[in-house]
């Protein structure tokens, strides 16, 4: 199956500072990855999605760029706020599941 | 938000008990998955459904089961608890397999203590 690996696992910048989280997958079937972002005490929800056939994709002050040959996508976070501190988790999608990564703690300090 | 409720939200029991989450969504979405998350694992999905009475297994079923009598429900039930299902366990549906042609919605999550 899938197997996802997220990296760094805790991440702390200041605020107006970038951010990158990274991350690796095993399936090279794998043609949608999603990010989401998860605030404490809820549920994960989707902030931003690529699929396979696009290299990047931005909203605003978010990116996710991917590379298939190597097999590694990230997100990319600019001018972080304080309200971007949370827990963030890629995920791959293969045979109709999502496989998550490990997930990241961000920290932005004002 | 998504129509999405878990209950119970808290619950503690004891090793060897018998325990049952529920997932209720008023959305109609097909697919329903159960995940658990525990630090330095992320989420891993336990068991998912693509239909009322169809579900199958992901990766960490071992000692989980699953029922999907109605659209809007999905129950996920521990037969015997132990320590180790000590977790907190998240609902989500889809309209797509997998949310590849959408997203996933989350529910707010069930923490269960197993003693």
């Amino acid at each position: 199956g899938e197997n996802v690996e997220q990296h760094p696992s805790t991440l702390s910048v200041q605020e107006g500072d970038s951010a990158v989280i990274k991350c690796t997958y095993s399936d090279s079937a794998s043609n949608y990855f999603p990010w989401y972002k998860q605030e404490l005490g809820k549920g994960p929800q989707l902030i931003i999605d690529i699929r396979s056939n696009v290299g990047e994709k931005k909203d605003q002050r978010i990116a996710v760029t991917l590379n298939k040959t190597a097999k590694h996508f990230s997100l990319h976070i600019t001018e972080t706020q304080p309200e971007d501190s949370a827990v963030y988790f890629c995920a791959a999608e293969g045979d109709g599941k999502l496989t998550f990564g490990q997930g990241t703690i961000l920290t932005v300090h004002p | 938000d998504a129509g999405i409720t878990q209950s119970p939200r808290h619950k503690v029991t004891e090793t060897g008990t018998p325990v049952t989450l529920r997932c209720h969504q008023t959305e109609n979405h097909r697919y329903m998955y159960w995940y658990r998350q525990d630090p330095g694992h992320g989420l891993r999905l336990i068991h998912y459904s693509y239909g009322v009475k169809d579900t199958d297994k992901g990766e960490v079923s071992d000692g989980y089961s699953v029922s999907r009598s109605k659209t809007e429900d999905f129950l996920l039930t521990l037969e015997s608890a132990t320590s180790s299902q000590t977790s907190v366990y998240f609902c989500a549906i889809s309209e797509s397999p997998g949310g590849n042609t959408g997203e996933l919605f989350f529910g707010e999550g069930s923490r269960l203590t197993v003693l």
